[in-house]
């Protein structure tokens, strides 16, 4: 199985930050990563994929980047909606894996 | 809008078998395959596996000899059974589409808790 890991596993920010959440797969996966928001107690929400594909909808503060083993997830400009955990996936090949997460919290 | 939604057992005990299943409601049926992912508490998503509309199944090697995925497209339904559950498997379950287009888990259901416990 591919291993992806997340760092870093939590990250305090300020309202009007940027933030950059990285993630790492344990062989080469292409472009083939996707990106999720998880609120507490919600389903997740696709943000990105491809790497770097905006899902419809998805306001343009998000940003993806990367290839290979190693990806970027960029958040511009902090809201209060969006403090959330996210999480990588690949689906370069089964099984399909995820991260362990990251937790976005208000400093 | 396509939406999914979820139902089944929450709480199981020992060496049950857990059964959901998910509904789609708006959209086509056919041309994805719908997925199934789980997420124990205070801990990341695990993929659990997936149903193509024509019955073409993928599963996670991990939990491939208990588990079973099924489809009924005359209902627009899709189903997981997970065989001799244990405490480890008691996550919030949830259904999603799998769009191989864009490609991208988009939809998903709003999860199901399932506890197992004696």
């Amino acid at each position: 199985d591919i291993q992806m890991t997340q760092s870093p596993s939590s990250l305090s920010a300020s309202v009007g930050d940027r933030v950059t959440i990285s993630c790492r797969a344990s062989q080469d996966i292409s472009n083939n990563l996707a990106w999720f928001q998880q609120k507490p107690g919600k389903a997740p929400k696709s943000l990105i994929f491809s790497a770097s594909s905006l899902q419809s909808g998805v306001p343009s503060k998000f940003s993806g980047s990367g290839s290979g083993t190693d990806f970027t997830l960029t958040i511009s400009s902090l809201q209060p909606e969006d403090f959330a955990t996210y999480s990588c996936q690949q689906y370069n090949s089964y099984p399909y894996t995820f991260g362990q997460g990251t937790k976005l919290e208000i400093k | 809008q396509v939406q999914l939604q979820q139902w089944g057992a929450g709480l199981l005990e020992p060496s049950e078998t857990l059964s959901l299943t998910c509904g789609v409601s708006g959209g086509s049926f056919s041309g994805y395959y719908w997925s199934w992912i789980r997420q124990p508490p205070g801990k990341g998503l695990e993929w659990i596996g997936e149903i193509s509309h024509t019955g073409s199944t993928n599963y996670n090697p991990s939990l491939k000899s208990r588990v079973t995925i099924s489809v009924d497209t005359s209902k627009r339904q899709f189903s997981l059974k997970v065989s001799s559950v244990t405490a480890a498997d008691t996550a919030v379950y949830y259904c999603a589409r799998w769009d191989d287009g864009l490609p991208s888990m988009d939809v998903w259901g709003k999860g199901t808790t399932v506890t197992v416990s004696s």
